[in-house]
């Protein structure tokens, strides 16, 4: 069935490195892929998105790249902050709807 | 525009009475979203309509939970009657377009608390 799967659940990475959080999908019909970004006691908010037409999509510091074949999709931050901590959902829409399937989300720690 | 509009902000109340959450999508989005979320269910869809039509009610866990959407700009979710497994952060959210761009806006979120 209809299933995104998301890696890893926590990350804590030093202020100023890289940070990679991965995806995986079941439906090859998927079409659409935005990523999520929930601060503490916020509502989840659009970070960046990419359609199953293009391979990579970058915007400043984040960018997310999709390997359509293997079903694998990926959020990258460089130069990481401490506004960066929060947690990151993935999310995948099934062609036949409008409905977004969301991964299980990433807490993601930025140490000082 | 002020956004995805969700009412109550906060809401308390004691097991086996009704809970009514209320939603304003952003005008002219045609689907909206209702989802809960809990820190050892994560964010899950409970249903969603396109064009004011319930489209999938698969997420509702029981026969307890029921939404309408009676126009385009408004939104019920109802628990009854409502129990302390219910407490969780709900997310009512919006988006235009089937096939096009498909960004979702979240409301603000109502948190329920049942005692």
């Amino acid at each position: 069935g209809e299933n995104v799967e998301q890696h890893p659940s926590t990350l804590s990475v030093q202020e100023g490195d890289s940070a990679v959080i991965k995806c995986t999908y079941s439906d090859s019909a998927s079409n659409y892929f935005p990523w999520y970004k929930q601060e503490l006691g916020k509502r989840p908010q659009l970070i960046i998105d990419i359609r199953s037409n293009v391979g990579e999509k970058k915007d400043q510091r984040i960018a997310v790249t999709l390997n359509k074949t293997a079903k694998h999709f990926s959020l990258h931050i460089t130069e990481t902050q401490p506004e960066d901590s929060a947690v990151y959902f993935c999310a995948a829409r099934y062609s036949s709807a409008s409905k977004i399937i969301f991964g299980s989300g990433t807490r993601l720690s930025i140490r000082p | 525009d002020a956004g995805v509009i969700q009412s109550p902000r906060h809401e308390v109340t004691e097991m086996g009475q009704e809970v009514t959450l209320r939603c304003k999508p952003i005008s002219g989005h045609n689907s909206l979203f209702w989802y809960r979320q809990t820190m050892m269910r994560g964010l899950e869809l409970l249903i969603y309509f396109n064009n004011n039509v319930p489209i999938d009610d698969s997420g509702m866990p029981e026969d307890r939970f029921s939404a309408k959407m009676p126009n385009a700009s408004f939104s019920t979710l109802k628990i009854q009657p409502s129990e302390p497994r219910d407490s969780a952060v709900y997310f009512c959210a919006s988006s235009f377009g089937r096939e096009g761009p498909n960004e979702q806006f979240f409301g603000p979120g109502t948190r329920l608390t049942v005692l």
